[in-house]
């Protein structure tokens, strides 16, 4: 079945720690990936993206991602995480002509001051 | 900021009742989603729809029903509310029929069916 995996369930690091969050998808084929961010009481928020080209992408506030094919994988990282930076990441994937993005059971990171 | 609303933010309804969430979004969006989400869990795709007048069933069976009369307006309803309803529901748009682009997202609906 096609699935998307988030490694942690939830991760606890204090200010500047590096952070690395995994993600594994179950697709063979094209497909796009991303990373959500979703802070307290506000709405999903798009952190990063990755649909060709360089596997390295940039995203928002610091953040990167590499996709790696030959493991499947799209890891988040962060070299210095801040107290903001407190809150839930979804990696999600499109696949196929369908085009609808599957989500991850997401990681909730918390940072202590 | 993404241009897509849902209404209410936070619904308390008793079991048997009729109820109607509705997502709205101002991008001229042709693709819109709806999806389920337990606390500590993934967020499952419930409906989506390509265009007016287009409805989907997604990976996760529901009892929701979706309509899509406008372009910008995609509402959700259930005709009989249940405990098992119970959860957060989010609603997204993004542009149709491309592979890469993003979804938006509004703030979502949290229902508890009592």
């Amino acid at each position: 079945a096609q699935s998307v995996s988030q490694h942690n369930h939830h991760v606890i690091l204090s200010e500047a720690a590096s952070l690395e969050l995994g993600c594994n998808y179950s697709y063979g084929g094209t497909v796009n990936l991303f990373w959500y961010v979703q802070y307290p009481g506000q709405h999903l928020q798009l952190l990063l993206k990755y649909f060709s080209g360089d596997p390295l992408v940039k995203g928002i506030k610091g953040f990167e991602a590499e996709f790696i094919k030959s493991k499947f994988s799209f890891n988040l990282r962060k070299p210095s995480v801040q107290w903001s930076d407190t809150a839930e990441y979804f990696c999600a994937v499109i696949r196929g002509s369908q085009g609808n993005l599957i989500f991850g059971k997401g990681t909730k990171l918390s940072v202590k001051p | 900021e993404a241009d897509i609303y849902q209404t209410p933010r936070y619904l308390v309804i008793g079991t048997g009742k009729k109820i109607t969430l509705e997502c709205s979004q101002t991008m001229g969006h042709d693709k819109m989603y709806w999806y389920q989400q337990d606390p500590g869990m993934e967020l499952h795709l419930i409906h989506y729809s390509y265009g007016v007048n287009s409805t989907e069933k997604g990976d996760l069976s529901s009892e929701s029903t979706v309509s899509r009369i406008r372009t910008e307006h995609f509402p959700l309803t259930l005709e009989s509310a249940r405990p098992s309803h119970t959860s957060q529901y989010l609603c997204a748009s993004s542009e149709l029929a491309q592979m890469n682009t993003e979804a938006f997202f509004g703030q979502g609906t949290r229902l508890t069916v009592v």
